[in-house]
């Protein structure tokens, strides 16, 4: 029952640094998606795949890049991390239109 | 105007009393609706869907008008348990095969209290 498995949990980087938070469902879900959330903006789409092979911005792209690898795994790239990035990461998965996402547990990201 | 504008509250009720919350969304095509629920640091995880019919799970009622473009949720009976951040969430209407994507509001905080 892992459902959509994010690592890591928690990442503390430097300003400039880079790395790729890494995320796999195991329910053969077509559509993945990368969200953001910060206090007061609630959730925010960065990037989501509709299915495997096809990759889209979302509402807050800049900053990031993703590869959707096969239809379990999706990543998130940061090239160059800044403090604004600083903030929680959640990856979903979906199998249907009629329903929801299921979210996996979250990657907490500060930036220093 | 924002895609989907959810009161923030927060709501404090006592256990027993019936709260609810109330969202608009600004897309008229949208086609699926749903609240999430949120606990402290945790991720969002699906309440229900919400069908233009109305629908009930246990406790927890769920109404959608698409004429006024608005979402309702209505919980009877609180418990303490049910402290947690409300999500309303709307899928955009993408067309073809595509499922779209979810918009979030911001969310309603309940907190129940003995």
């Amino acid at each position: 029952n892992a459902g959509v498995t994010q690592t890591p949990k928690f990442q503390v980087l430097k300003t400039g640094q880079s790395m790729t938070l890494q995320c796999a469902q195991d329910m053969n879900h077509n559509s993945m998606y990368w969200y953001r959330q910060d206090p007061g903006m609630g959730l925010r789409l960065i990037y989501y795949s509709a299915s495997e092979g096809t990759t889209d911005k979302g509402e807050v792209p800049n900053g990031y890049n993703v590869s959707r690898l096969n239809k379990r795994e999706f990543s998130l790239r940061l090239e160059s991390a800044a403090p604004s990035q600083t903030s929680v990461y959640f990856c979903a998965s979906r199998v249907g239109q009629s329903l929801g996402y299921t979210f996996g547990s979250g990657t907490r990201l500060t930036v220093v | 105007r924002k895609e989907v504008e959810q009161d923030p509250g927060p709501f404090n009720v006592p256990e027993g009393a019936t709260v609810a919350f109330n969202c608009t969304y600004s897309n008229s095509a949208s086609q699926s609706f749903f609240w999430y629920r949120q606990d402290c640091r945790k991720e969002p995880k699906l309440l229900m869907s919400v069908y233009s019919s109305g629908n009930e799970d246990g406790r927890f009622t769920a109404q959608l008008n698409r004429a006024s473009q608005y979402i309702s949720l209505l919980i009877r009976d609180s418990k303490l348990s049910d402290s947690a951040t409300y999500l309303c969430v709307v899928n955009d209407d993408a067309g073809g095969t595509s499922y779209g994507k979810l918009t979030f509001g911001q969310g309603t905080i309940l907190t129940v209290h003995p």
